[in-house]
């Protein structure tokens, strides 16, 4: 089982920032926050990932709270190609052989 | 740099018979893990290769195999196939020890 919870979907419009919530309440403290997202019939791209400090990159902003219970992915000026599902995976550094556990994710949806 | 490519795209097979779908991983990368994802649902972890060894499975039963060769391509294959093995297969690569997984555009499969 998934060890993230995510709503189910949100709306955004269009050139504003995207605050997508992500709660991993059982985390460790060897365990990385990951965000993919998956845009309709197309792989999973991998955006950005943190262990404890806030992560930035092109893409996207990972703000991890303090306690790394929570976490949100910001995308800053959302366009219409950034509708997909997002997925907040929790994973431990290195990986080893575990694979990455998918929950349900987010749908973005992002409005003209 | 080639990410990670998958062939074919889509295919049809019957039921009863058996598939083989191939996976290059990312240059620089030598760990190759599979996934299934059925329509509406996220990612569920096959197995993962390094070293031409599976090193770890999830909950699929032993008609899904796999091979690494020694230049780290993959292949996943599924024998004896039920209709309810239509899915996108993803193919997943790392390099080992590191962080970021990255993904395939995945090949369809369609049972009929």
């Amino acid at each position: 089982d998934a060890k993230t919870t995510q709503p189910t979907s949100m709306d955004c419009a269009e050139g504003r920032a995207a605050n997508l919530p992500c709660n991993h309440s059982t985390i460790s403290g060897n365990e990385y926050v990951y965000w993919y997202r998956q845009i309709h019939s197309q792989g999973p791209q991998y955006i950005i990932h943190g262990l404890k400090n806030n992560e930035t990159n092109e893409m996207a902003s990972l703000i991890i709270t303090e306690d790394r219970k929570s976490s949100t992915l910001i995308l800053p000026h959302a366009t219409l190609r950034d509708t997909a599902v997002y997925y907040c995976i929790v994973r431990a550094a290195g990986g080893g052989a575990d694979g990455l556990t998918f929950g349900k994710g987010t749908h973005l949806i992002i409005q003209p | 740099d080639a990410g990670v490519t998958q062939s074919p795209t889509h295919l049809i097979k019957t039921r009863g018979q058996q598939v083989t779908l191939r996976c290059s991983p990312k240059s620089g990368h030598d760990t190759v893990s599979w996934y299934q994802q059925a329509l509406g649902q996220g990612p569920q972890f096959i197995f993962q290769y390094y070293e031409e060894e599976e090193r770890q499975r999830g909950n699929f039963p032993d008609r899904f195999s796999g091979h690494q060769f020694p230049n780290y391509s993959s292949e996943l294959n599924v024998n004896a196939l039920l209709l309810g093995d239509s899915a996108l297969y993803l193919c997943a690569s790392s390099y080992t020890g590191g962080n970021t997984i990255y993904f395939g555009e995945g090949s369809w499969l369609t049972v009929v």
